[in-house]
């Protein structure tokens, strides 16, 4: 079975901070990996993904995240904070031969002015 | 307009009572998912559709059932709501192909559904 850990269910960052949230998988078949944000009141949207190729992925607003097999992580990174980044984020995984997303707990972002 | 539409967005219910939660969405894709949303919980698979003719249970399906009315429909019932039933709900869209390789598809989200049953 799948499962995604997420650790700090709460981060602060100042604004002009990074911001690191993390995400571990397990799975003996590395799988498709997808980080979303949900912003107050509103549905998920997609950050970015991992599915096959480079192993950092570039996403919307400024976020990436590099997909590590030995250390089975897929971090969302952003060199910069901004007030607009608060909101809670969700790591995801999905493989081929399943038939739904598995996601973690979700982390809340606070950017402290 | 939104792709992936879900009425009502608020809804206060007391327990026993049925409810129905509705989604529609003009994306054209056959997957459909129905997903719970509880704090420190993430999101949970409650039902999954694949097209009309094809429903599966989720992770948590006890409690709920499902109608596939179209390709565009996908709604979700209580038949008898109870108080842990008080959650954010979720309705997803996935363009991912019948039979084919659907992990790297990404789900595309409605806005929710704010159930509280008292």
């Amino acid at each position: 079975a799948q499962s995604v850990t997420q650790l700090g269910s709460h981060v602060s960052v100042s604004e002009g901070a990074l911001v690191l949230l993390r995400c571990n998988y397990s799975s003996s078949v590395p799988p498709y990996l997808f980080w979303y944000v949900q912003y107050p009141n509103q549905g998920l949207q997609l950050l970015l993904k991992y599915t096959t190729g480079a192993t950092l992925v570039k996403g919307i607003n400024g976020f990436e995240a590099e997909f590590k097999k030995s250390e089975t992580s897929f971090h969302l990174t952003k060199p910069s904070a901004h007030m607009s980044d608060a909101a809670e984020y969700f790591c995801a995984v999905s493989r081929n031969t399943g038939n739904q997303f598995y996601f973690g707990t979700g982390t809340s972002l606070t950017v402290i002015p | 307009d939104a792709d992936v539409t879900q009425t009502p967005r608020n809804r206060i219910t007391k327990t026993g009572k049925r409810i129905m939660l509705e989604c529609s969405q003009t994306k054209g894709h056959d997957r459909m998912y129905w997903y719970r949303q509880d704090p420190g919980l993430g999101l949970r698979l409650i039902y999954y559709s694949f097209d009309v003719k094809d429903i599966n249970k989720g992770e948590i399906s006890d409690g709920y059932s499902v109608s596939r009315q179209a390709q565009a429909k996908f709604s979700l019932s209580l038949e008898s709501a109870i108080p842990n039933q008080t959650a954010l709900y979720f309705c997803a869209t996935s363009d991912a192909p019948r039979g084919g390789r659907f992990g790297h598809n990404e789900q595309f989200f409605g806005p929710g559904t704010r159930l509280t049953v008292l």
